[in-house]
């Protein structure tokens, strides 16, 4: 059984740049959620989504902003990127938003100069 | 709003003794998780539990839920080297939000 798949794995953008995650989780699993992960923060939920629509959101500015597709794949972008936004983003999916495990992708690691 | 808190944040241990990490959270948090971190890698979920009074065994980890003192604990067994990363527990308080603690870096030594 395939897991979630998150790409790209690896980038560096430079300060002021846009970036785009994605996420694609395992087959049958409807519910996706993102997280930050830092040394100084530890991990942060970023927003969740389930079946297209936006169901939770984290204290996070503006500039992260998310969406799902119809085939449950997710995105996440962050515009006008600052160097504390340097983290691995991690995204979770599961069967229904709210019982049962939740699988984590191996993560997007951003690095902002 | 849940807070999730962890401790020990480090624990060095010998192989083939045995220890606790606990972690209690301030509000009704319907589960909570035990994943499993690496360095540079991703979490690996370990237990999911669901009501007071839950119980999970895997190997050399057990977890258990006390509901009503809001405590979760991980309790590790004959500890081997391959034990050796970050765990986290988390608990959710509204949908499928999940608040993490702050991790317990476990060092297992020969």
């Amino acid at each position: 059984k395939a897991g979630v798949t998150q790409t790209p794995r690896y980038l560096i953008k430079t300060r002021g740049q846009q970036v785009t995650l994605s996420c694609s989780p395992i087959s049958g699993h409807r519910s996706v959620s993102w997280y930050q992960q830092t040394p100084g923060q530890g991990l942060q939920f970023l927003f969740e989504y389930f079946s297209e629509t936006q169901r939770n959101k984290g204290n996070f500015p503006g500039r992260f902003s998310g969406r799902q597709f119809s085939n449950s794949r997710s995105e996440m972008n962050v515009s006008t990127l600052e160097l504390g936004d340097s983290a691995l983003y991690l995204c979770a999916t599961g069967r229904k938003g709210n019982t049962g495990e939740l699988f984590f992708g191996e993560g997007s690691r951003l690095t902002v100069l | 709003e849940l807070k999730v808190e962890q401790n020990p944040l480090f624990l060095s241990m010998q192989e083939g003794k045995n220890y606790t990490i606990y972690c209690n959270y301030s509000t009704t948090s319907d589960r909570l998780y035990w994943y499993r971190q690496d360095p540079g890698k991703s979490l690996e979920s370990l237990f999911v539990l669901l009501s007071n009074g839950a119980v999970k065994q895997e190997g050399r980890l057990m977890a258990s839920l006390d509901t009503k003192a809001r405590l979760s604990t991980l309790h590790i067994t004959a500890a081997v080297h391959d034990l050796s990363a970050t765990y986290f527990c988390a608990g959710t308080g509204t949908a499928s939000k999940l608040t993490f603690g702050t991790g317990t870096r476990l060092q297992v030594t020969l």
